[in-house]
C-alpha cells in the first residue's frame, strides 16, 4: 500500500535552534515530492518541491529539503528557526502516471512549537 | 483577489439541513480538489475534477455531492450530514491535474450539530 510517514506527531525547539522533520514514503515509482506548512485556520501552503534534477531543494522562509532515494525520505530542514514558524508542517508525494495520476499522498503531519 | 478563495470560512449545520461549499480559483488552473481535514487524520482527499469533469470519487458518502460548473469554481452541496462529518474541508486547484503543487483554500469549518 502507498503511504507517507512522519514519524513526528510533535516537535518543540528552541528559537534559533536548528530543525529537521522527517518525512518517509513506500512507493516503487519515482515520486514527486512536496512539504507544505498550515498555520491554525489556514489552509495549506507550499514550503517547497522536488521534481527531479538536485536532490537538495530551496524553499520559502529559508527551508530546505533532501531527497534521499536510497532512504526513501525526504526531510525538511531549518538552520534557525523563528518564533513564527510555529505551524503545522506536511510532507505529501504525487505521481505523474496511472491510476494515481493528480492524486496527492499526505503524512499526518508534524506540529512545530517554538520556545522563545 | 488571487489564489483559491473558500467561503464560507464557517458553517454551522444541523443534520437536517442542506448547505453548500464554495470554492473558486483565479489561477488560471483546470484541475480542482475536495480534501477533508478530521482531528489526527491524514488529509482524505475526496474529490477530483479535471477540465470540469470529475475524474474520482474516492469512495464519499453520497451526503457529499460535488458541482464543477466551470474551470473556477467548485461546489460541494450537503445533505442530512453526520456530526462525525465535521472537519475542515480544503478546496484546493493544480495545472492540468498532474502532481505540480496543489493551490489550497484557506478551507471551510464545518459543525455539524
Amino acid at each position: 500500500a502507498q503511504s507517507v510517514t512522519q514519524p513526528d506527531i510533535h516537535i518543540t525547539v528552541s528559537e534559533g535552534a536548528s530543525l529537521e522533520l522527517r518525512c518517509n514514503y513506500s512507493y516503487g515509482a519515482t515520486p514527486y515530492l512536496f512539504w507544505y506548512v498550515q498555520s491554525p485556520g489556514q489552509g495549506l501552503q507550499l514550503l517547497l518541491k522536488y521534481f527531479s534534477g538536485d536532490t537538495l531543494v530551496q524553499g520559502i522562509k529559508g527551508f530546505e529539503a533532501e531527497f534521499k532515494r536510497s532512504q526513501s525520505s525526504f526531510n525538511l530542514r531549518k538552520p534557525s528557526v523563528h518564533w513564527s514558524d510555529a505551524a503545522e508542517y506536511f510532507c505529501a508525494v504525487g505521481f505523474d502516471r496511472g491510476s494515481t495520476l493528480g492524486r496527492l499522498y499526505f503524512g499526518r503531519g508534524t506540529q512545530l512549537t517554538v520556545w522563545p | 483577489e488571487t489564489g483559491v478563495t473558500q467561503t464560507p470560512r464557517h458553517l454551522v449545520m444541523g443534520m437536517t439541513n442542506k448547505k453548500s461549499l464554495k470554492c473558486e480559483q483565479h489561477l488560471g488552473h483546470n484541475a480542482m480538489y475536495w480534501y477533508k481535514q478530521s482531528a489526527k487524520k491524514p488529509l482524505e482527499l475526496m474529490f477530483v475534477y479535471s477540465l470540469e469533469e470529475r475524474v474520482e470519487n474516492n469512495s464519499v458518502p453520497s451526503r457529499f455531492s460535488p458541482e464543477c460548473p466551470n474551470s473556477s469554481h467548485l461546489f460541494l452541496h450537503l445533505h442530512t450530514l453526520q456530526p462525525e462529518d465535521s472537519a475542515l474541508y480544503l478546496c484546493a486547484s493544480s495545472q492540468d491535474h498532474r502532481p505540480t503543487e496543489a493551490f489550497f483554500g484557506q478551507g471551510t469549518r464545518l459543525t455539524v450539530v
